[in-house]
């Protein structure tokens, strides 16, 4: 498998324009995430999804942005208007439950990343 | 409060040295606890899972975790340059993980 993809992987745009970062995850995996990552804040949860629903959106900072998922194999966030804040990576992760005997944990899978930078 | 806490560090130790990272928690329903590795540029990678009280090792990494105090441990023997990463823990309950802020290490040949 070729593990979660996502593109662009970096991406410098201008304050005020619309951003679109896209994710396929894994096959399989039902349950799709999308963070941010910055110095000053660590890894910050904006949204997951559940078999293409969204069941927590509460880390989504600001009405500025939007994520969705059409199907099971590809999801988008985007940035509209961005702004030099936004500016950090954004990982987007994917998993299945997975079973540990009597117990089951949520082992997310990671993509590389896309870098955004607002100027 | 954040609901996991870590000391973002760095940490710089020698290699060979026995390295201690530890985060504290707040939420008493987590139900399972993970570290994550994370080398530069890269995303993070599941290094080890536990969902009880007590150690779990796996070669030269243990786990620890101890609900009565809310504190989550990783201790890794014979530390190695290729350790160097930053290290995130977890808590975690359904769908939902919580992430520490992660604590850079770096192991200097």
């Amino acid at each position: 498998d070729a593990g979660v993809i996502q593109s662009p992987r970096h991406e410098v745009t201008e304050m005020g324009q619309e951003v679109t970062l896209r994710c396929k995850p894994i096959s399989g995996h039902n349950s799709l995430f999308w963070y941010r990552q910055t110095m000053m804040r660590g890894l910050e949860l904006l949204i997951y999804f559940n078999n293409n629903v969204p069941i927590d959106d509460s880390g989504m900072p600001e009405d500025r942005f939007s994520a969705k998922m059409p199907n099971a194999s590809f999801s988008t966030l985007k940035i509209q208007p961005s702004e030099p804040r936004d500016s950090a990576v954004y990982f987007c992760a994917s998993s299945r439950r997975t079973s540990g005997g009597s117990h089951s944990y949520n082992e997310q899978f990671f993509g590389p990343g896309t870098r955004l930078t607002v100027l | 409060q954040k609901e996991v806490e870590q000391d973002p560090g760095p940490l710089s130790v020698p290699e060979g040295a026995i390295v201690s990272l530890n985060c504290t928690y707040s939420n008493s329903a987590f139900q399972y606890f993970m570290w994550y590795r994370q080398y530069s540029r890269k995303g993070p990678e599941l290094l080890m899972y536990t969902y009880s009280s007590g150690n779990k090792e796996d070669g030269r990494f243990t786990a620890q975790v101890d609900k009565s105090s809310k504190y989550i441990s990783l201790f890794i023997r014979d530390s190695q340059p290729s350790d160097s990463a930053t290290y995130l823990c977890t808590g975690g309950k359904s769908f939902k993980t919580i992430f520490g802020a992660g604590t850079r290490l770096f192991v200097k040949a």
